[in-house]
């Protein structure tokens, strides 16, 4: 199994959907949970942090769900832009900070 | 600010020659990793240094792969000698929090292509 796991899509959607992704992770530990954006041929951005509580940053929310090990991304009203793949990022501080990147899940958004 | 500057952008070489990516971390970060991109196995964290120094290189493939951070403004990623399996997307990416625990800002990658 993997440490972190994303379905990779990909997802094809009309602009103004709602999509959801979720991300699972093994390890029990792991403390700080991210969602990064990639463009093709471009390199991950971050998009947005996740915390306990859940945030929101405008069409955008994240959530983290501890008991079941995953994290969740939201994005409602769906533009053309947003069209990239999602990755998601899990750290454990296992003495030194490890990071995991999920595998990505490709977002298509058509006109 | 400049973000992350990575040199070459795109490197194209021969199976058993050497190979070396340079990576300018952010001005002020003390966290600098290296990373590999592939179709197969997505991004892996090759290396990652706090303050100059290598914290965790387990995802270092093998020996044929060295890094080194002799300040806080350059790195380097060798291979030597190289192999077509090393073909992929090479990125730096630094960050300001020690640990890692802060937002990682990534270079534009190099893509390196071993015939």
């Amino acid at each position: 199994r993997k440490e972190v796991e994303q379905d990779p899509g990909p997802f094809n959607v009309p602009e103004g959907a709602t999509v959801a992704f979720n991300c699972t992770y093994s390890n029990s530990a792991s403390q700080s949970f991210f969602w990064y954006r990639q463009d093709c041929r471009k390199e991950p951005k971050l998009l947005m942090s996740v915390y306990s509580s859940g945030n929101e940053d405008g069409r955008f929310t994240a959530q983290l769900n501890r008991a079941s090990q995953y994290i969740s991304l939201l994005i409602r009203d769906s533009k053309l832009s947003d069209s990239a793949t999602y990755l998601c990022v899990v750290k454990t501080n296992t003495g030194g900070f490890k990071t995991i990147f999920g595998a990505g899940t490709r977002l298509f958004v058509k006109a | 600010d400049a973000g992350v500057i990575q040199s070459p952008r795109h490197e194209v070489t021969e199976m058993g020659q050497e190979v070396t990516l340079r990576c300018k971390p952010i001005s002020g970060h003390n966290s600098l990793f290296w990373y590999r991109q592939t179709m197969m196995r997505g991004l892996e964290l090759l290396i990652y240094f706090n303050n100059n120094v290598p914290i965790d290189d387990s995802g270092m493939p093998e020996d044929r792969f060295s890094a080194k951070m002799p300040n806080a403004s350059f790195s380097t990623l060798k291979i030597q000698p190289s192999e077509p399996r090393d073909s992929a997307v090479y990125f730096c990416a630094s960050s300001f929090l020690a640990g890692g625990e802060g937002e990682q800002y990534f270079g534009p990658g190099t893509r390196l292509t071993v015939t």
